[in-house]
Order: structure tokens, then sequence, then C-alpha cells
């Protein structure tokens, strides 16, 4: 089955405590981002990558760091996480950008809670 | 940088209804519009993707369509059900400020009343 798929589904972690969360897709998407949702902020992008060992800052990007080293693979890192960070966190993946007419996949979230 | 507007921001219809969902972009150079369906606290499924190129899309029940030089995009949804009571977002794909990514507005939250 096609899928993009965030590991973990929930995590509650303390303040600078360093953590990761891990994203992959099985379709072979050249294209990988990473967005956050909040109440009455809707969804921004964090950051994104349009292929392997290419990745560029979305609009909120302070705090956090991402790799693309294997085409699948996405990981978001939060080096000291903060309070401000608690948020649902989403991962999504689409073709390619030089096939901008396709569609994005979205993982099913990871709600991360700060404290 | 661009911006989407959905309208309303709630909504609430009895089972059997016919609605409309609108979304509103402010730069049409845009490459393609989705839409997405979000349950609560999960992740986003893909209703019906507009190629920049296209007029509308249609998915069983569920009809949306795209007017680039307005800025403006509709979903509308046929004798609405119970099951469709959700939070529905639109989204445009652009590359403005060399930065690629959708765009998504803030969401129409819809319920269907049995």
């Amino acid at each position: 089955e096609a899928q993009v798929t965030q590991n973990p589904r929930y995590l509650i972690t303390v303040t600078g405590k360093k953590l990761t969360v891990t994203c992959s897709q099985n379709m072979n998407h050249e294209y990988m981002s990473w967005y956050r949702q909040d109440p009455g902020l809707g969804l921004r992008q964090i950051y994104y990558s349009m292929n392997v060992e290419v990745t560029d800052k979305g609009d909120v990007p302070e705090g956090y760091k991402v790799s693309r080293k294997e085409k699948r693979n996405f990981p978001l890192i939060l080096e000291s996480p903060s309070p401000n960070q608690t948020s649902l966190y989403f991962c999504a993946s689409s073709l390619s950008v030089s096939y901008l007419n396709t569609e994005a996949f979205f993982g099913q979230g990871t709600r991360l809670t700060v404290v | 940088k661009q911006e989407v507007t959905q309208i309303p921001a709630a909504l609430s219809v009895p089972e059997g209804e016919n609605l409309v969902l609108n979304c509103s972009f402010t730069d049409s150079a845009i490459y393609n519009l989705q839409w997405f369906r979000q349950d609560p606290g999960k992740g986003l499924t893909s209703l019906l993707l507009i190629q920049s190129s296209q007029r509308e899309q249609t998915s069983g029940r569920l009809n949306a369509s795209l007017d680039k030089s307005s800025g403006r995009s509709t979903l509308y949804i046929a004798a609405s059900q119970p099951g469709d009571s959700a939070t529905y977002l639109c989204a445009v794909w652009d590359s403005g400020a060399g930065s690629y990514q959708l765009t998504f507005g803030k969401g129409t939250k819809l319920s269907v009343i049995p």
C-alpha cells in the first residue's frame, strides 16, 4: 500500500531533550516536507526536500533540523525542544517538483508535547 | 506571499443537503489545487486534485472547481451524510519566493446533523 509513515504517533518529552520524528514513504517520491499544525494558525511548512541531499527552509524552520540521506526517509530533528514546539506534525511527499501537477500524500501525524 | 482563505470557517447542515465550501487564493500563478479532509486529531486525506489547466474534478458525491483567473475554488458536496462531518482544507501548490510548498487555508469545519 502506498503510504507515508510517521513515528511515533504520540510523544511527550521534556524541554531540551533531543528527539527525532521519523518519516518514510514507499512511493519513490522525490519531494518530501514537514508541516506543523497549530490551532488558529493552520498548517505551516517547516522544511522541505526536493531530492536526496537537498533540503530547504520553509516558513517556520527555527528550532528544527532535517536530513535526506535516502530517498524514502526524511527525519525531523529537534535538537533542544521547547514548549512552543508542542504541536501536531505532518510529513508529506509528492512525486517531484518537476511534475508539479501531482498529488501530495500525508502521514497520519505526530502529536508532540514538550513540558 | 500566497494566502489562502476558506469561507465559512464552520458550517452546520442537516443530512441530505447539498453544500458548497469556498476557497480563495491571492496569487493565481499556482500549479495545482488540492482539497483534503481531516478528522479530529487525524491525518489529511486527499479528496481531489485539480491541475492548473483543469476547471473541475469529480469523485463520487464531490465536485471541485477551479477558476485560476479569479483565484477561487469551490468544493461541492451532494446529498451530505453524517460521515461527511470533518474539517475540509484547501491547499495550493506554488513556488513563490523560491520555496516549493503547499499553502493551506485554515479550513471549514463541517457538521452534518442526522
